[in-house]
């Protein structure tokens, strides 16, 4: 069966030090790994799509990583407007849809 | 574009009350998805639709059903509300199924 477990589940850090969230995963084939931003009260707004082992994506403070058994998003200087929940999802070769860890909620202290 | 869009945005249910949600999306995408979303529970796949006309159970359908009749939108049912279906309702769509998805605002709904 696909798993995607994330780590921590919560993290608190001071506004510009930088750190990184995990997604580890156990499928059986990995089409492509996704990562999500979702803010309290709204939808998953897409970040990043990764589809091979060492592929690295970067985006303003946000850089995601892959490896063969999890993916990384380092986050580098944070700032407040950063804070949300960070859900990572995984498509296996062959299916359709998606399977979604259960997030990390990142708080950036001002 | 409105991208996607979601109907009602929040809904009170009693026990054994019927309801449908309505999802719509103007991208021209052919798959569409709801999810449920529960404290502790993750994104977890209700139903999906690969095109118009057609439909697919997910992760968790019991309880539910859904319909999409045109390309752009896709109706989630409950036909017997039960308070085990408290919680946000997301519908997503995407061009294909390996391209990333867009999530509509959510509908959360409470059952009495």
């Amino acid at each position: 069966e696909d798993q995607v477990t994330q780590s921590p589940e919560a993290l608190r850090l001071q506004e510009g030090e930088s750190s990184s969230l995990n997604c580890s995963y156990t499928v059986s084939g990995l089409r492509g790994l996704f990562w999500y931003r979702q803010d309290p009260g709204k939808g998953p707004e897409f970040l990043f799509t990764l589809y091979s082992a060492g592929e690295e994506k970067e985006k303003e403070r946000l850089k995601a990583t892959l490896t063969k058994k999890e993916s990384f998003l380092h986050i580098t200087a944070p700032k407040p407007e950063d804070s949300a929940t960070y859900l990572c999802a995984v498509q296996t070769q062959g299916a359709q849809k998606l399977v979604f860890g259960q997030g990390t909620r990142l708080t950036i202290n001002p | 574009n409105a991208g996607v869009t979601q109907t009602p945005k929040f809904r009170v249910l009693k026990t054994g009350q019927s309801m449908t949600l309505l999802c719509a999306q103007d991208m021209n995408h052919e798959y569409m998805y709801w999810y449920r979303q529960d404290p502790g529970m993750g994104l977890r796949l209700i139903h999906y639709s690969v095109g118009e006309g057609t439909t697919a159970k997910g992760e968790v359908p019991d309880g539910y059903n859904v319909s999409r009749l045109k390309k752009q939108n896709f109706l989630l049912g409950l036909e017997s509300a039960a308070p085990s279906q408290t919680s946000v309702y997301f519908c997503a769509s995407s061009f294909y199924s390996y391209n990333e998805q867009f999530f509509g605002p959510g509908t959360r709904l409470t059952v009495l």
